[in-house]
């Protein structure tokens, strides 16, 4: 079992629908998650960052968490064509002062115009 | 604002040669990550130096050596390469301290023939 999973997809949803991508993690001392978009060929760009659970937002991405259930999800509202791209989840591994990101396998996006 | 700087962007080698990627960080991060990203799969972390130190330690093949510089640049050095090699090779920068988030460059594409 990979320590970060994630449905690889594709998901696909209509322009303007809300993306809903999914995370799971097995280390429940985890204390810092993060959602990377990367498109072909590019670098992972990071979106967002969480800590504490809840939700935060940013524009037009929410990310939440819930600790106890080890798990972390990404929503993006109003879904564009420039959206479509592979998400991926990753969990911060370490306890000095650095720490090595484990990622999931990414979830492809599709967003259909 | 000042990314993550990678060269080469792209690198074509033999079996058994050598090759140096080189990684200067945003200006003010002290920590240096690398990973390596194969062919349809997620990044996997290989290494990272906080304050010019080692810091942690993936799944980094033996012929594989890297450092951090006074200048807080990194280089990974890679030798006797491999066709296995031919990946994504990435470097990201934060700053120092648990749960910084990890700025990614644009990556070096390794090609082995």
């Amino acid at each position: 079992q990979k320590e970060v999973e994630q449905n690889s997809g594709p998901l696909s949803v209509p322009e303007g629908a809300i993306a809903s991508l999914n995370c799971t993690y097995s280390d429940r001392g985890s204390q810092s998650f993060f959602w990377y978009r990367q498109y072909s060929g590019k670098s992972p760009e990071l979106i967002m960052s969480i800590y504490s659970n809840g939700d935060k937002e940013d524009g037009r991405f929410t990310a939440q968490l819930n600790k106890a259930s080890q798990y972390v999800s990404l929503l993006i509202r109003d879904s564009q064509p420039s959206d479509s791209a592979t998400y991926l989840c990753a969990v911060l591994f370490g306890s000095s002062n650095t720490g090595k990101l484990i990622f999931g396998q990414g979830t492809t996006l599709q967003v259909k115009p | 604002a000042a990314g993550v700087i990678q060269s080469p962007r792209h690198l074509i080698k033999e079996k058994r040669e050598t090759a140096t990627l080189k990684c200067y960080p945003i200006p003010r991060h002290d920590t240096v990550y690398w990973y390596q990203q194969g062919p349809g799969q997620d990044p996997q972390f290989l290494i990272s130096f906080y304050e010019k130190m080692q810091s942690d330690k993936g799944s980094i093949p033996d012929r594989f050596s890297a450092q951090q510089f006074s200048d807080y640049h990194s280089e990974l050095n890679m030798s006797s390469l491999e066709l296995g090699d031919s990946a994504l090779y990435f470097c990201a920068s934060s700053l120092g301290g648990l749960n910084q988030p990890q700025h990614f460059g644009d990556g070096t594409r390794l090609s082995i023939l």
